[in-house]
C-alpha cells in the first residue's frame, strides 16, 4: 500500500520555467490538497479538490493550476517559476471531511527556483 | 474567517519536564481540531483529533470553546518528541485542513 506519492522529491528550475509537481494516491481518498511549507511560514494551503473534476483555491493560488481528472491523481502546475516558489511542496489526502478521517501526507517535493 | 494561532516558534525543554504546546483558533461554529507531528525531513503525520479525546505517545488536547484553545500537553517530554507540531483546522466547508505556523518542539537530556 503506497499510501500519498509525489514525484519528483528534488527538482531545481530556472525562473520562468514550468512544471508539473506529481501526486497520487491508492487510497480511493476523494479529498485531496496541496500546501506549501516555508520557513516561520507552517503550511499554506494552495489547492484542494473534493472529487474527481472539482477543485478550488486554497490560501495561495496564485502561480498554480490543478486539474482533478481520476481520484488518484492531482497533479499541481506551476506556469512560470518565480523564486518566491521555492518551497517544499506536500499533498495530502483524505477520505472526506469528517473528523474522524486524518489526512495522509506525501513526502514531499523540495523545489528551488534560481 | 478560520484561523490558527501558534505562538510560539521554538520550545525547548529539558527531558522529563512537561510540554505545553499552544493553539488558539478562530472559527464559527464548532471546530474540528488536529494535531500534526512532523519529525526531521519526515512526511507530516496525524497525532490527535480532538473529537476522539485519545491520547497518543503520551500527548493529550482539550478543546476549550471558552477560550478558543487546543493546546497539546505531555506530563513528561522524551528526547525522541523533538519535532515540529503543527495545530490544524477544518475550514468552514469541511474541505480542506487550515494550518498554523508550526511550534519546534526541542527536548534535551
Amino acid at each position: 500500500n503506497a499510501g500519498v506519492t509525489q514525484t519528483p522529491k528534488f527538482q531545481v528550475l530556472k525562473t520562468g520555467q514550468s512544471m508539473t509537481l506529481q501526486c497520487a494516491q491508492d487510497m480511493n481518498h476523494e479529498y485531496m490538497s496541496w500546501y506549501r511549507q516555508d520557513p516561520g511560514m507552517g503550511l499554506r494551503l494552495i489547492h484542494y479538490s473534493v472529487g474527481a473534476g472539482i477543485t478550488d483555491q486554497g490560501e495561495v493560488p496564485n502561480g498554480y493550476n490543478v486539474s482533478r481528472s481520476t481520484t488518484e491523481d492531482f497533479p499541481l502546475r506551476l506556469l512560470s517559476a518565480a523564486p518566491s516558489q521555492t518551497s517544499v511542496y506536500f499533498c495530502a489526502s483524505s477520505w472526506g471531511g469528517s473528523p474522524n478521517y486524518g489526512y495522509t501526507f506525501g513526502s514531499g517535493t523540495r523545489l528551488t527556483v534560481v | 474567517a478560520q484561523r490558527v494561532t501558534q505562538p510560539e516558534k521554538l520550545l525547548s525543554v529539558f527531558k522529563g519536564a512537561p510540554v505545553e504546546l499552544k493553539c488558539n483558533y478562530s472559527y464559527s461554529g464548532s471546530p474540528e481540531l488536529f494535531w500534526y507531528v512532523q519529525y526531521s525531513r519526515q512526511r507530516l503525520q496525524l497525532l490527535l483529533r480532538h473529537i476522539s479525546r485519545e491520547s497518543i505517545k503520551g500527548f493529550t488536547a482539550d478543546l476549550n470553546k471558552g477560550e478558543t484553545s487546543f493546546h497539546l500537553k505531555k506530563p513528561f517530554a522524551q528526547e525522541e518528541d523533538s519535532a515540529m507540531y503543527y495545530c490544524a483546522l477544518f475550514n468552514q466547508a469541511g474541505t480542506a485542513l487550515i494550518f498554523g505556523k508550526g511550534t519546534t518542539l526541542s527536548v534535551s537530556s
